[in-house]
């Protein structure tokens, strides 16, 4: 069935620092990739998707490009703020027994010092 | 639009009791997930509403589960004989039901089993 693979966390990091957060993942077929952010106190969130090969998904500094070739889907941000400290799930949605169901990796927590 | 609500926000029960939780999502959005969630794990798929019908259910995590959508507006999930083991957050998502969806999360419903 469908898997995504997160790196272990927690990344603890200091302002400004460039982050990578690795994502692979298991489908058939051609998914599409999400990740989504969930901040302290606060429900999950979609912070950015891919529906295709090479796509790029960005949003408030963080990017992450479909690769197919490596099946990977990893987050990056240039130039992390304190306020960026959360947990960071990488997510698809695949068929999977006829249905579109959408599977999470295990998150990845993110902790931004000043 | 108030975003997905679930109620109750906590629940506190002795093992063996049953358990009842709801979720009200977005108001035109004509899916409804249910994800478990335990600490330090991403949010496990239970189960997947296309208006009323559920259209995947293979996931609940035993025949102690269950979940209705009677009018495909709100939903209920229900956990009959609760055993510690079931103690998790309960996740509603929402979303439009396009091909490449983005899902609308609430805060949970955090069940503890004593």
């Amino acid at each position: 069935g469908d898997s995504v693979t997160q790196m272990e966390g927690p990344v603890t990091l200091s302002e400004e620092a460039f982050l990578t957060i690795n994502c692979t993942y298991t489908a058939t077929g051609y998914p599409s990739l999400f990740w989504y952010v969930q901040y302290p106190g606060e429900g999950l969130q979609l912070l950015l998707k891919a529906t295709k090969a090479d796509d790029k998904g960005s949003n408030k500094g963080f990017e992450a490009t479909y690769r197919k070739e490596t099946t990977s889907f990893h987050l990056e941000k240039g130039s992390v703020q304190v306020s960026d400290s959360a947990v960071y799930f990488c997510a698809l949605r695949g068929l999977s027994g006829g249905s579109y169901i959408p599977t999470f990796g295990r998150g990845t927590s993110l902790i931004v010092h000043p | 639009d108030t975003g997905v609500s679930q109620n109750p926000r906590h629940k506190i029960t002795k093992r063996g009791q049953n358990v009842t939780f709801r979720c009200d999502p977005i108001s035109e959005h004509n899916r409804l997930y249910w994800y478990r969630q335990t600490l330090g794990q991403g949010p496990e798929f239970l189960t997947y509403f296309q208006n009323e019908a559920q259209l995947e259910k293979s996931r609940l995590l035993s025949d102690r589960f269950s979940a209705e959508r009677p009018k495909g507006s709100f939903s209920t999930l229900e956990i009959q004989r609760t055993e510690q083991g079931d103690s998790a957050m309960y996740l509603c998502a929402s979303s439009e039901g396009s091909l490449n969806e983005k899902l609308f999360f609430g805060s949970g419903t955090q069940l503890s089993v004593l």
